[in-house]
């Protein structure tokens, strides 16, 4: 059982390169979340996917848009990279539903680590 | 608003000492709240979970209890071991929002 997959797990790009990170769950998940980790700032919630076909932003989702492809699958775009960008990328999931099963922890990939020069 | 505080690290340990670690939060209605733990270069992991007042969420030896009157979530294990040396995140979450909130993390060194 795979759980949250990411890719890829590295990446560095230049400033104003794009990129797509992808993420997938097996776990048949209604929710799923991108978060950014920085040094000393925790998780930051850039956007979510409280459902199939529903995005909604979160704390810091400027410079990013997303995709919920279907159930399974939730990407990351970066349309023109900066160098505040660079970060560590988590992707979530959980089987949270509106007021259902809000108590339902995240499942997180493994991480992609993007440098941007 | 919502938000998680924790206790800012890093936290050194002896192996076999007595560990906590702080959290209390701010949120409307009745959250949940989490522990996560990482590990180097690794996603957060669920440590445990606690839903209601007065719940307590252990697993692999760490507790912690819900505490509402002290808006409070705090991390606890008799004996650490090298083996627990990672970061740990408080977080929570609403019924409402699908959104989860989490502290800015402690890392903890366990030393033998």
């Amino acid at each position: 059982n795979a759980g949250v997959t990411q890719t890829p797990k590295f990446q560095v790009l230049k400033t104003g390169q794009s990129m797509t990170l992808q993420c997938a769950q097996d776990m048949n998940h209604n929710s799923m979340y991108w978060y950014r980790q920085d040094p000393g700032m925790g998780l930051r919630l850039i956007y979510y996917s409280a459902s199939e076909g529903t995005t909604d932003k979160g704390e810091v989702p400027n410079g990013y848009n997303v995709s919920r492809l279907n159930k399974r699958e939730f990407s990351l775009r970066l349309e023109s990279a900066a160098p505040s960008q660079t970060s560590v990328y988590f992707c979530a999931s959980s089987d949270s539903l509106g007021t259902i099963l809000y108590n339902s922890p995240l499942h997180f990939g493994n991480g992609t680590r993007l440098t941007v020069t | 608003g919502n938000s998680v505080t924790q206790m800012e690290g890093p936290v050194t340990l002896s192996e076999e000492a007595f560990l906590t670690i702080n959290c209390t939060y701010t949120a409307t209605g009745y959250p949940s709240l989490f522990w996560y733990v990482q590990y180097p270069g690794e996603g957060l992991q669920l440590l445990l979970k606690a839903t209601k007042a007065d719940d307590k969420g252990s697993n692999k030896g760490f507790e912690a209890t819900y505490r509402k009157e002290t808006t409070s979530f705090h991390l606890e294990k008799g004996s650490v071991q090298v083996s627990d040396s990672a970061v740990y995140f408080c977080a929570l979450s609403r019924p409402t929002g699908n959104q989860f909130y989490f502290g800015t993390g402690t890392s903890l060194t366990v030393i033998p």
